[in-house]
């Protein structure tokens, strides 16, 4: 069974602090990592990690993923409080299109 | 931006009557998938749906959920006799091939409260 785990549970920063959000996982036949991006209701999708190495930028949000190590990081620089909200990482194997989710991580940036 | 939109935004039932939450997906998007999120806990996958048939399910689909595309636009979630546990947020997603470029579309969600 694929496993998403990811960590700090929670966190709290003030603005203009940077974070990074860690995302762990145990799947058989790896095909994609995806973070989303929840506020109220519906995931906003951010990134879609495939290949090693490679980073994953928008704006001040930058993903990269480890394939080795089998972990991915989400970096958020100069935070504003509406980057608030809980991030999702979710992974996706070669069997299908499922995605199988994490816990997430709540962020509150404080002004 | 296109989105995916759901309705309704919020159902109140009874246990044991039957639900139909709707989507509209994004329209040139050819997979659609269920989600529930149970308040406090992980979203977790339910069905994906292709070419008008059940690609995937997970165990929490059982005989009690259906899955419809009854015209060109809308997809539909049934639950056939609703449980104190089937309260909560259903996302309905939508994307445009097997392996997305930007991932997976999420609606709004509904959310299910049975009573």
């Amino acid at each position: 069974e694929d496993k998403v785990v990811q960590s700090p549970l929670s966190l709290v920063v003030h603005e203009g602090d940077t974070v990074t959000l860690n995302c762990s996982y145990e799947v058989t036949n790896f095909r994609s990592l995806l973070w989303y991006k929840q506020e109220k209701k519906a995931p906003t999708f951010l990134f879609m990690l495939t290949s090693s190495g490679i980073e994953k930028k928008s704006g001040r949000l930058s993903s990269i993923l480890d394939k080795k190590e089998l972990f991915s990081i989400l970096n958020i620089t100069a935070t504003q409080t509406g980057d608030s909200a809980v991030y999702l990482c979710a992974v996706r194997d070669n069997a299908g299109n499922m995605l199988t989710f994490g816990g997430g991580t709540r962020l509150m940036v404080k002004p | 931006e296109p989105e995916v939109t759901q309705t309704p935004s919020h159902q109140v039932t009874q246990m044991g009557q039957e639900v139909i939450l709707r989507c509209v997906p994004i329209s040139n998007h050819l997979y659609f998938y269920w989600y529930r999120q149970i308040l406090g806990q992980k979203v977790e996958f339910l069905v994906s749906f292709y070419n008008n048939e059940i690609s995937e399910k997970s165990e929490i689909f059982d005989d009690q959920f259906s899955v419809e595309r009854p015209d060109g636009s809308n997809f539909t979630l049934k639950i056939r006799s609703t449980k104190l546990e089937d309260s909560a947020m259903y996302f309905c997603a939508s994307s445009a091939g097997t392996v997305p470029i930007r991932g997976q579309f999420f609606g709004p969600g509904t959310r299910l409260t049975v009573l």
